[in-house]
């Protein structure tokens, strides 16, 4: 069974520029969602998509926004980059059903914004 | 707002000792608790969850925590540190209102162990 897996491993990006970062879920996981961390700090909830949608959302601007596949894999996009910005990005899936059923977390993809 | 509050943002114990990391939550209905592991470079790991049944969810590398709706508190304790124990570990809950599954962390507490 393959685990959740993340692309690119690091990127590095100037200010004003727009970036995607990719996920693939663990197999029959149908549920997406993404956090972003920032150095020395917890996680903190971007976005959840099930089945495609968005069903979930943090409080984070428009600029970030998302895809989900029919496979599920999952993009986030940032447009107009902020120094603020860099992070580690994680993704996590889980099956549907129950809130509290298992997430699942990627390695993350750590954003540097310069 | 639903918070999540983790007392002492370093940890350190010597090889062998008890581990207690604390975790308290903000909530008067209380939610789905969890505890994570983040090692360097790494995602996260689920260690346990608390999802109203037994107040003392044990999880997995020894790993244990306890329920207390008094207190509002879900501490994690270990008896025994090993080496390998030393990493990053975050609290985090979902609230029983609303179904996203949205998990809200603490701000991580890191475990140092000492041999």
């Amino acid at each position: 069974e393959t685990g959740v897996t993340q692309s690119p491993t690091h990127l590095i990006k100037t200010r004003g520029q727009q970036v995607t970062l990719r996920c693939s879920s663990q197999s029959g996981h149908n549920t997406v969602s993404w956090y972003q961390q920032a150095l020395g700090q917890g996680p903190q909830f971007i976005f959840q998509y099930y089945r495609e949608e968005e069903n979930g959302r943090g409080n984070f601007p428009p600029r970030f926004s998302g895809l989900q596949f029919p496979n599920y894999s999952s993009e986030l996009n940032v447009n107009a980059l902020e120094l603020d910005d860099s992070a580690l990005y994680l993704c996590a899936s889980r099956e549907e059903g129950y809130p509290y059923n298992e997430q699942f977390f990627g390695p993350g993809t750590r954003l540097t914004v310069l | 707002a639903q918070s999540v509050t983790q007392l002492g943002s370093h940890v350190s114990v010597s090889e062998g000792a008890l581990v207690l990391l604390r975790c308290n939550y903000s909530s008067s209905v209380p939610p789905y608790l969890f505890w994570y592991v983040q090692y360097p470079n790494q995602g996260l790991q689920l260690l346990l969850k608390y999802t109203s049944a037994a107040t003392l969810v044990k999880g997995i590398n020894g790993f244990e925590a306890e329920f207390k709706k008094s207190e509002t508190s879900f501490h994690l304790t270990k008896p025994s540190a090993h080496m390998s124990d030393a990493a990053e570990y975050f609290c985090a809950v979902i609230p029983t209102s609303g179904n996203t599954g949205k998990l809200i962390f603490g701000q991580g507490t890191t475990l140092q162990v000492k041999p």
